[in-house]
């Protein structure tokens, strides 16, 4: 069975600065994805970044990019020039074998502060 | 419609009562899953239906809970006997394909569902 642990369940950033979320995941499997996924008080979970286990080149969209250390099994999202908007629950998930079941970590609330 | 809808958005209901829960994914989506979040934790995993069949549902926590999608679209979640303890989020997502790890779930925003 796959775990995903995050272990900040809080973490604070000034607006326009930089915050890593850290995220490490346990798993038998060779090829598999990782996601970060965002939950703002609307409950709705949106998709912010996907990496994919056998590219070794991290992801990146626009201010979100991954650090992916597949050896290490460690995921951590970087947001630069930190928003107010970006204020919600982080949550890293895993997706395996099994469709596109997702294994999810306990989460991160971030604050970005005016 | 547009996203992933569920209904009801809050349903507060009284200990031992019947519950269901409906979700009406993305147009086309043939990937449908239920997640129950509790209260400051991640989202877990309860069933996964591929078209009208449920080909996992090992999340789901014990007989009192099952899962219907007649026709392939629309879900719904049923809960039997409610308990205190099934007070959670419920969420429910939708996918374009299944088995081959393209990853993306939309999510709709939940039913919140208390019980007293």
């Amino acid at each position: 069975a796959q775990t995903v642990t995050q272990s900040q369940p809080e973490m604070s950033v000034q607006e326009a600065e930089t915050v890593t979320l850290s995220c490490t995941y346990d798993t038998s499997e060779n090829n598999y994805y990782l996601f970060w996924y965002k939950q703002p008080p609307s409950r709705q979970m949106i998709l912010v970044i996907r990496q994919e286990a056998y590219k070794q080149q991290n992801a990146t969209e626009n201010r979100f990019s991954v650090n992916f250390q597949k050896a290490a099994k460690s995921f951590s999202l970087k947001i630069s020039d930190s928003q107010l908007g970006d204020t919600a629950m982080y949550f890293c998930a895993f997706s395996g074998r099994a469709g596109n079941m997702l294994t999810f970590g306990g989460g991160t609330r971030l604050m970005v502060k005016p | 419609g547009a996203g992933v809808s569920q209904t009801p958005s809050n349903k507060v209901t009284e200990k031992g009562k019947y519950v269901e829960l409906r979700c009406d994914p993305i147009s086309g989506h043939t990937a449908l899953y239920w997640y129950r979040q509790s209260l400051g934790q991640g989202p877990e995993f309860l069933i996964y239906f591929q078209g009208t069949g449920a080909a996992d549902d090992s999340g789901l926590p014990n007989d009192r809970f099952f899962a219907v999608r007649p026709e392939g679209s629309v879900s719904t979640l049923k809960i039997q006997r409610t308990e205190r303890g099934d007070s959670a989020v419920y969420l429910c997502a939708s996918s374009l394909t299944s088995g081959k790890n393209t990853g993306e779930l939309f999510f709709g925003e939940g039913s919140r569902l208390t019980v007293l």
